[in-house]
């Protein structure tokens, strides 16, 4: 079984600042890793995600994670926020092999004010 | 095209009512998924089909009952519901081109709220 954490229940942030949203995971197997934004009153969008190959995944829309095996990390990073980004975040897992269903951490809610 | 269609966009209705919620994809998906969605809460699965047949239902109350009439199409049909299940619905889909999997990625909907009065 896998399971996600999300430190953050929230993280206000000023128009233009850099902004790192935490997510470690815990599993028994390797996993793939995917982040989904949620904007007020609409569905799940996928942002990026990491399958294999570079640890490094980036977004269109300037968002970046970092995949840290060590650390079973996943933590999503952009260096500048704009009002627009300000939605709810989630992390989640699944096991690359074997019986595995997505499962989601609790969410980081990014605020971003002018 | 990753697009994931549901309708309708919001559906109001009484405990004894019967209902039906829509998802559908072209995507050529062969897994696809309910999740129920409370406010400030991660999705939570309710079902999955894999290649139009029911692999996996969470121990969800049989007052909710899912049909996949084709590969494209997704249904929840809703009777009796309790005002407690007032949430939003998504449907989701993914290739699971090894029948079973669940490990290739998910794409959502725009989500169904349901009022449940």
């Amino acid at each position: 079984a896998q399971s996600v954490t999300q430190l953050d229940s929230q993280v206000p942030v000023f128009e233009e600042a850099p902004v790192e949203l935490r997510c470690n995971y815990s599993s028994s197997v390797s996993v793939y890793l995917f982040w989904y934004v949620q904007y007020p009153n609409q569905g799940l969008q996928l942002l990026l995600k990491y399958l294999s190959g570079s640890t490094l995944v980036e977004s269109i829309n300037g968002f970046e994670a970092e995949f840290n095996k060590s650390q079973t990390s996943f933590h999503l990073r952009k260096p500048s926020v704009h009002i627009s980004d300000t939605a709810e975040y989630f992390c989640a897992v699944i096991g690359n092999s074997g019986y595995s269903t997505l499962t989601f951490g609790k969410g980081t809610m990014l605020l971003v004010s002018p | 095209d990753t697009e994931v269609t549901q309708t309708p966009k919001h559906l109001v209705m009484g405990m004894t009512n019967k209902k039906s919620l829509k998802c559908e994809q072209h995507m050529g998906h062969r897994a696809m998924y309910w999740y129920k969605q409370k406010a400030k809460k991660p999705p939570e699965l309710m079902f999955v089909y894999s290649y139009e047949k029911l692999s996996i239902n969470e121990s969800v109350p049989s007052r909710f009952s899912p049909e996949c009439p084709n590969s494209s199409l997704l249904n929840l049909h809703l009777h009796a519901l309790q005002p407690e299940d007032s949430a939003l619905y998504l449907c989701a889909s993914s290739q699971d081109q090894r029948g079973g999997s669940y490990t290739d990625t998910q794409y959502f909907g725009p989500g169904t709220r349901l009022t449940v009065l």
